[in-house]
């Protein structure tokens, strides 16, 4: 099945910085999501972006599915940020709605 | 509107007694999912559910594991004879296909601990 990877695996930030955490996915894909989970454990939906880019405040996403990666940009980060960013993704080959492929996680702390 | 509903979020319970997780998904959608994310671990997926189908199982770790999902709507995951390493949160997703859009819904998650 499809693999995805997430780099780097721990980030730590001071308040005002930018980051950008990448994702590595093995095969076409038909769904790619990135998540935030809060220190409570919520996944918060960030983007769904298989292909092209999206841009919502702070953050924006880019995937470029050809290459077979997304880029999750942080723009000023602040310590509400702090947390786990996931990407997700879901290959082609799977029809309908069958389940996402989540990478291992992308652990930020933002510091003031 | 409403979105994924889980309950209970928290359950303490004993080695091996059974335990029932419930999931209400967002009205209308027809896949529903199961994971499970282990501390400090990304998420696994369970059992997945879609419309009448029958369910794609091939996550679930043991038999003690079983899903069900009633009239297409609410589903519940239980867990017989519990086992410590069944500790975990255990996160419900729902989707809905419009427009060739996949995208996957998450509840706030059941916290469960076996002691």
């Amino acid at each position: 099945g499809i693999q995805v990877e997430q780099s780097p695996p721990d980030l730590i930030l001071q308040e005002g910085a930018n980051s950008t955490l990448r994702c590595n996915f093995s095969d076409s894909v038909n769904n790619l999501q990135w998540f935030h989970q809060n220190p409570w454990g919520q996944l918060i939906n960030l983007f769904y972006i298989p292909s092209g880019t999206k841009q919502n405040g702070r953050l924006s996403a880019t995937t470029v599915a050809t290459e077979r990666y997304s880029l999750l940009y942080i723009s000023s980060s602040q310590t509400t940020d702090s947390g786990v960013y996931f990407c997700a993704a879901k290959s082609l080959r799977n029809s309908g709605n069958t389940p996402l492929v989540f990478g291992k996680g992308t652990r930020l702390s933002v510091i003031a | 509107g409403a979105g994924v509903s889980q309950s209970p979020s928290n359950k303490v319970t004993e080695k091996g007694k059974d335990v029932e997780l419930r999931c209400d998904p967002i009205s209308g959608h027809t896949a529903l999912y199961w994971y499970r994310q282990s501390l400090g671990q990304g998420l696994e997926f369970l059992i997945y559910f879609q419309g009448n189908s029958a369910p794609d199982k091939s996550g679930l770790p043991s038999d003690r594991f079983s899903a069900e999902r009633t009239g297409g709507s609410v589903s519940t995951l239980t867990i017989q004879r519990t086992q410590q390493e069944d500790s975990a949160v255990y996160l419900c997703a729902s989707s809905l296909i419009a427009g060739g859009r996949y995208e996957q819904y998450f509840g706030p998650g059941t916290r469960l601990t076996v002691t």
